[in-house]
C-alpha cells in the first residue's frame, strides 16, 4: 500500500469545468511533486515543492495551479482544460529536495486518471 | 533537457530466465533510481544507487551506477510472473530534477 493517498482515482470534466486532484503524505516529507504522465511515456515532472514553497513549475500552462496548503497536502486545481491534457496525473514526495540535500527517492500515489471531454 | 536513453523498450522473456536492461546519458548523472510501474498504478522504486561504482542488490535485482556517472544497468536474476511491468531508470540531473527514461516493458512468456 502505498502512503501517498490521491484522490479522486478516476475524473471526467468538460473544458469548461473547474475540479481539483487532492495528494496527502503523513511520512513527514517536506517535498512534493506533481507528474504528468501519458499512456506508454514516462512520467513528466510539472511542479516541485519544498516546505510549501513552490520550487519548481516546468513551464506548465495556467489552466493547471498548484497549491500546497501544508507540509502534507497538495492539490492541483484544473481549469479550461483541454483533450490532450487527458493523462494519468501522479504525485509524489520525498524527504527532501534534492536542492536541500535529498535523496532523490520519490514516493508515488497510484495517480488520479483524468479524462478532458 | 537532459535525457535518458533506456533499452531495450520491451523484451519477452521465459519464465525463469535472467533479464538485463540498461540506462545511459549525454551528461552526468548524481544519482540513479530504478522504478517499476504496474498498469494503474504510481510507480515503485526499486533500487537507488548514489555512486559511481555501486553495485547494489534488492532480493533478485541487482544494479550498478556506471564508473563514468553516465549509466546504470538493472539486473533481474529467475524472472516471475510478478516481474512483469514498466520499468523505468531515473536520474538527478544538474538542475536538482529526476527525469525518467522512457521505461523497458518487460513481458513473460507463458
Amino acid at each position: 500500500d502505498t502512503e501517498v493517498t490521491q484522490t479522486p482515482k478516476h475524473l471526467v470534466m468538460g473544458m469548461t469545468n473547474k475540479k481539483s486532484l487532492k495528494c496527502e503524505q503523513h511520512m513527514g516529507h517536506r517535498a512534493m511533486y506533481w507528474y504528468k504522465q501519458k499512456a506508454k511515456k514516462p512520467p513528466e515532472l510539472m511542479f516541485v515543492y519544498s516546505y510549501e514553497k513552490l520550487s519548481i513549475n516546468e513551464s506548465v500552462p495556467s489552466r493547471f495551479s498548484p497549491e500546497c496548503p501544508n507540509s502534507s497536502l497538495l492539490n492541483l486545481h484544473l481549469h479550461a482544460l483541454q483533450p490532450e491534457d487527458s493523462a494519468l496525473y501522479l504525485c509524489a514526495s520525498s524527504q527532501e529536495f534534492l536542492e536541500q540535500g535529498g535523496t532523490g527517492e520519490l514516493f508515488f500515489g497510484e495517480g488520479s486518471r483524468l479524462t478532458v471531454l | 533537457g537532459q535525457q535518458l536513453n533506456q533499452s531495450p523498450q520491451s523484451m519477452f522473456i521465459q519464465e525463469g530466465e535472467d533479464v538485463s536492461m540498461n540506462c545511459t546519458s549525454s551528461s552526468i548523472f548524481n544519482t540513479w533510481l530504478w522504478y517499476k510501474q504496474d498498469p494503474g498504478e504510481g510507480p515503485v522504486l526499486l533500487i537507488a544507487l548514489y555512486k559511481a561504482g555501486e553495485l547494489t542488490s534488492n532480493g533478485r535485482l541487482t544494479a550498478q551506477f556506471g564508473t563514468t556517472r553516465k549509466d546504470s544497468f538493472l539486473n533481474i536474476s529467475a524472472s516471475i510472473p510478478s516481474d512483469v511491468g514498466i520499468y523505468f531508470c531515473a536520474g538527478s540531473d544538474r538542475d536538482d530534477k529526476i527525469i525518467f527514461g522512457k521505461g523497458t516493458r518487460l513481458h513473460i512468456l507463458p
